[in-house]
């Protein structure tokens, strides 16, 4: 079955620790993406890739890094100095760049941080 | 600035009854309309997607969206709902052109009941 992954379901971490969340797809897609959710605001872009070796920031980008090595991975650090971690967070991913394509969604990860 | 707006962040139904998601969205470009279904603590599935063509789009699950660009409006349809619709639907907005960035509204909670 192709799909994309993501791992942990739910992570706890404490406050002051960076904390990595992994994004797996078997798609073949160029293009991954992260998504942070918060109740009420829906989705928000933090970073996203569309070839490997390569990737742009979203428009919630600061707090986060992201590498982009394989293109079959994109995982996202939470990194010490994002304010408020607490979230919802999707990875996603699209065949292609070109603005034609559906994204797919993977089931997330929940991160709470205290 | 693109921008997504849900009316209703909450619409209560009972079972068997038609229900409407209101969805507008602003741009002066050519866009490209989705909704998506998130059913609790998993990731997003596409419902349906406006691209060009025909107004009147048929999804998944029984529903459709008409897209309306005079008021600049996307709103997603069923004319019976059952308990298992009980989700969240996010309506996201692509502009032509560009990189494959969605812009996705708050969110409205969609609760069936008996």
């Amino acid at each position: 079955d192709g799909g994309i992954t993501q791992s942990p379901k739910y992570l706890f971490r404490k406050e002051g620790q960076n904390v990595t969340l992994s994004c797996e797809q078997n798609l073949n897609h160029d293009a991954m993406y992260w998504y942070r959710q918060d109740p009420g605001q829906g989705l928000r872009l933090i970073y996203y890739s569309q070839i490997v070796n390569d990737f742009q920031k979203g428009d919630i980008a600061e707090g986060y890094s992201v590498s982009r090595e394989k293109k079959e991975s994109f995982p996202l650090t939470v990194t010490s100095a994002q304010k408020n971690p607490t979230a919802f967070y999707l990875c996603a991913s699209s065949i292609g760049p070109v603005s034609f394509y559906e994204q797919y969604f993977g089931p997330g990860t929940r991160l709470t941080v205290t | 600035a693109q921008s997504v707006t849900q009316l209703d962040s909450q619409v209560p139904v009972f079972e068997e009854a038609p229900v409407e998601l209101r969805c507008n969205y602003s741009s002066s470009v050519s866009v490209y309309l989705f909704w998506y279904v998130q059913y609790p603590n998993q990731g997003l599935q596409l419902l349906l997607k406006y691209l060009s063509g025909s107004t009147l789009v048929k999804g998944i699950n029984g529903f459709e969206a008409e897209f309306n660009k005079s008021q600049t409006s996307f709103h997603l349809r069923k004319p019976s709902v059952h308990i298992s619709d009980t989700a969240e639907y996010f309506c996201a907005v692509r502009m032509s052109g560009g990189y494959n960035k969605l812009i996705f509204g708050a969110g409205t909670r969609l609760a069936v009941h008996p």
